[in-house]
């Protein structure tokens, strides 16, 4: 079955510096590539998607870029401020419609010094 | 109410005891999904239910029933729990599409502790 792998577990980077979290897949059918961010006490919330046929994509300070050759992906954040604080999730999705492929890694806590 | 909510959002209970959890979701998605949130497992998907039939069991024990009554609500039943299911409970729910993945929508959670 689908395996996925995410790294770092823990992340702490200067206010303005950039971060970036990678993830690793094993099922090369896997065609959508989500990140969701989870704010302490909150619920994980969408923060930007990719699929399989678009190498990278951007929302402002946010990009996912996808490897499908090397099958990892991995989310940047730019000028980071002290409210990207939180932990974030990649997940990844089979072709099929069903739900039940979807896959989340093990989360990367972000903090942000100021 | 607009989203997915959760009821309880807070829940304790003896290891004999039986309780529900229920989620109702307001945006008209034809699925929707129970996770267990814990340190131990960040994001476990338990179950999923497409359009009122249940399509995975993630080998998740007997002593969680879910249940979906029609497509807006449902219902995770527990009975006979340990310590150890002792978690952060997370429905979510979202609009299955044919050219496949698609965003989910949580709710705010339930968190259980079981005594």
């Amino acid at each position: 079955g689908e395996n996925v792998e995410q790294h770092p577990s823990t992340l702490s980077v200067q206010e303005g510096d950039s971060a970036v979290i990678k993830c690793t897949y094993s099922d090369s059918a896997s065609n959508y590539f989500p990140w969701y961010k989870q704010e302490l006490g909150k619920r994980p919330q969408l923060i930007i998607d990719i699929r399989s046929n678009v190498g990278e994509k951007k929302d402002q300070r946010i990009a996912v870029t996808l490897n499908k050759t090397a099958k990892h992906f991995s989310l940047h954040i730019t000028e980071t401020q002290p409210e990207d604080s939180a932990v974030y999730f990649c997940a990844v999705q089979g072709r099929y419609s069903s739900a039940s492929k979807i896959i989340f890694g093990s989360g990367t806590r972000l903090s942000i010094r100021p | 109410e607009t989203g997915v909510t959760q009821t309880p959002r807070h829940l304790v209970m003896g290891m004999t005891n039986k309780k529900s959890l229920k989620c109702e979701q307001h945006l008209g998605h034809n699925a929707m999904y129970w996770y267990k949130q814990s340190a131990k497992k960040p994001l476990e998907l338990m179950f999923v239910y497409n359009f009122k039939e249940q399509t995975e069991n993630n080998s998740v024990p007997s002593r969680f029933s879910p249940e979906c009554p029609n497509s807006s609500h449902l219902f995770l039943h527990l009975h006979t729990l340990q310590p150890e299911d002792s978690a952060l409970y997370l429905c979510a729910s979202s609009q299955v599409i044919t050219s496949g993945g698609h965003e989910q929508f949580f709710g705010p959670g339930t968190r259980l502790t079981v005594l």
